[in-house]
């Protein structure tokens, strides 16, 4: 069965650091993966995606992702954490006529 | 240029009872999938319907039925409400079935 694995449901930041907020995906998952983020009360809202065109995929608000096929990994990364980055993240990918996501990582930027 | 609407905002049933969510996808998309999300967990994939025809089903009981409209918009209906459907229902449109999933802002169902 296709899977996304999103590992550490919760990771905490102080504002300015790096943030890595990391997926994996099941090796039969096609190459179409997406992360989406979430804020309190609201639907989710597209961040980026990887359809293989390149392996490191840039997003809105300073996002960006590297898709490593060794690893099946889609991480997603910002080199420095603003406080609105504080939300919910998920990881998806698509299989053609189904969106799988991830369990989702909380994240919290510290002041 | 409007995104995906859903309505209503918030629903409060009872258990046994019948609710009906409407959504409506972004102009020019022809696919919709509805998904629950529960508190505290993603999404989870219940119907995809591309061209008004049932393209996907995810692990739901019979109780949840969806229907897509000539002018794309959605319905999920879902019966004999229990305490566990109380969660967030979003619905997505996309140009295809197997295209990037626009998100709506989702129904709060609350069942009691």
């Amino acid at each position: 069965a296709q899977s996304v694995t999103q590992l550490g449901s919760h990771v905490s930041v102080s504002e300015g650091a790096l943030v890595l907020l990391r997926c994996n995906y099941s090796s039969s998952v096609p190459p179409y993966l997406f992360w989406y983020v979430q804020y309190p009360n609201q639907g989710l809202q597209l961040l980026l995606k990887y359809t293989s065109a390149a392996t490191l995929v840039k997003g809105i608000n300073g996002f960006e992702a590297e898709f490593k096929k060794s690893e099946t990994s889609f991480h997603l990364t910002k080199p420095s954490a603003h406080m609105s980055d504080a939300a919910e993240y998920f990881c998806a990918a698509n299989t053609g006529n189904q969106f799988y996501f991830g369990t989702g990582t909380s994240l919290t930027v510290i002041p | 240029d409007a995104g995906v609407t859903q309505s209503p905002t918030h629903l409060i049933k009872t258990r046994g009872q019948h609710v009906t969510l409407r959504c409506s996808p972004i102009s020019g998309h022809k696919s919709v999938s509805w998904y629950q999300q529960v508190l505290g967990q993603g999404p989870q994939f219940i119907f995809q319907y591309y061209e008004k025809e049932e393209r996907g089903r995810g692990n739901f009981p019979d109780r949840f039925s969806a229907r897509q409209f000539p002018n794309y918009s959605s319905e999920l209906n879902v019966n004999a409400l229990l305490l566990g459907d109380s969660a967030l229902y979003l619905c997505a449109s996309s140009l295809q079935g197997s295209d990037t999933q626009y998100f709506g802002p989702g129904t709060r169902l609350t069942v009691l």
